[in-house]
This record gives C-alpha cells, sequence and structure tokens, in this order.
C-alpha cells in the first residue's frame, strides 16, 4: 500500500472548518483514501474513504486532487469532540482482498473554544 | 446493531505468562483483524482473519497468533509475555467479503506486563 504524509499536528477554533491535508504522491490506481480518527485512549473511528471522486457524508468531506496524489478531509463545523488524531490511510480495495490498515503517525486535530 | 466487542477491558499479568484476548465481530462480519497500539510505535497492524484463515500477517514474533472460529470470533493470544508487549490491542471487523468496505474497531484491551 502507498505511504502516506501528514502534518504532526493542527489547531482549529471550534465552529470553523477543519481541513487536514495528507499527501499519498505514489497511490496506485486501484487503491482508495481512507480517513480514521482516534479519539484518545477508544478504538479508531472510520469516517469516509474515496477512490477518485469527492464524497460527502454526516460527519465530513473527502477531496482528493485530480491526479489524486493528495486528499484533503474536511470536518465543516469542528466541535470540541473532534479533537482527536486523524489518520489518513490508502489501501487497496480489490475484493476479498485483505484488510491490513497501515496507520502512520497521523495528524493530531486540537479544537479550541 | 451491536458494536464490536473485546473481553477483557484491562488485564495485568506477569512476565513469561501468556495471555488470551478476545474478539466478537459485528454480526455478518466475517474479517477480524487485529492491532497493538504503543507509545513508542503507534498503531500496528498483527494479523486479520477471514473464514476461520489467516489472511494477513503483520511483522510480529511467533510470540503473538490468533485464530478464528466458525461464528467468526477471534482470539489472540501471546505466549511468554514480555515488558514490551505492554499495549492497547484493538480488533477491528469488516465484511471481508468485498474490498470497498470499511472497518469498526472495539474499545481495545488494555493489557499491562509487570
Amino acid at each position: 500500500d502507498a505511504k502516506t504524509t501528514q502534518p504532526t499536528s493542527m489547531d482549529c477554533a471550534e465552529g470553523r472548518a477543519a481541513n487536514l491535508p495528507c499527501n499519498h504522491s505514489t497511490i496506485s490506481g486501484n487503491e482508495y483514501v481512507y480517513w480514521y480518527r482516534q479519539i484518545h485512549s477508544q478504538g479508531p473511528q472510520y469516517i469516509i474513504h474515496g477512490l477518485k471522486n469527492n464524497e460527502t457524508n454526516e460527519m465530513a468531506s473527502l477531496i482528493i486532487t485530480e491526479d489524486r496524489k493528495s486528499s484533503t478531509l474536511i470536518l465543516p463545523h469542528a466541535t470540541l469532540r473532534d479533537t482527536a488524531v486523524y489518520y489518513c490511510i490508502v489501501r487497496v480495495a480489490a475484493i476479498y482482498s485483505g484488510y491490513a490498515l497501515n496507520f502512520g503517525k497521523g495528524t493530531s486535530l486540537l479544537v479550541t473554544p | 446493531k451491536a458494536g464490536v466487542t473485546q473481553t477483557p477491558r484491562y488485564l495485568i499479568k506477569t512476565r513469561g505468562q501468556q495471555v488470551t484476548l478476545s474478539c466478537s465481530p459485528i454480526s455478518g462480519h466475517r474479517s477480524v483483524s487485529w492491532y497493538q497500539q504503543t507509545p513508542g510505535q503507534g498503531l500496528q497492524f498483527l494479523f486479520e482473519y477471514f473464514s476461520e484463515t489467516q489472511r494477513n500477517k503483520g511483522n510480529f514474533p511467533g510470540r503473538f497468533s490468533g485464530r478464528q472460529f466458525s461464528n467468526s470470533r477471534s482470539e489472540m493470544n501471546v505466549s511468554t509475555l514480555e515488558l514490551g508487549d505492554s499495549a492497547l490491542y484493538l480488533c477491528a471487523s469488516s465484511l471481508g467479503g468485498t474490498g470497498d468496505t470499511e472497518a469498526f474497531f472495539g474499545q481495545g484491551t488494555r493489557l499491562t506486563v509487570v
């Protein structure tokens, strides 16, 4: 699976949009971009994933560049509960492929009042 | 529906002992994977089971093993415990049959080796 690069930490004011970047310049055509987050000492939580099109769900939006070499996770109105470590993960998602996530270091997002 | 359940939540063992951790996946999920999380190494993949067969394995010594039962429940075992095995062990389940899917994690088992 391709490697990802994320900033170590970011701050965001409560109520503002949090934009978390991820670089995955070696991504292959059959690799998806997944985002998970982990709130302190809890199990990671799935947020969103995409292949090439932008995706949106009730939690966040995922913007993938046209060349697929980078992406941005957007939390539209950050709350204090969004303070967590955010992981950008690239994985092959072929039918019956294994599920082994390479978490990396992630971005520690601090949402401040 | 019920989430991923890991038992026990906390465990204290002595160096040299062995330990077994349990994971019950979400109903209908056939893939169960295990991760170790430590402050120094972060979240690291241990292994994944699908339909009672190990499908992927991370870079851990043979002291770490696992199995999956016909009802998809999984156990992992660590033998001859070392102090460095102290960690949060996380289990995740996914449908497993199609590639484009997400994994759901349990709350983990906090293992302390003394």
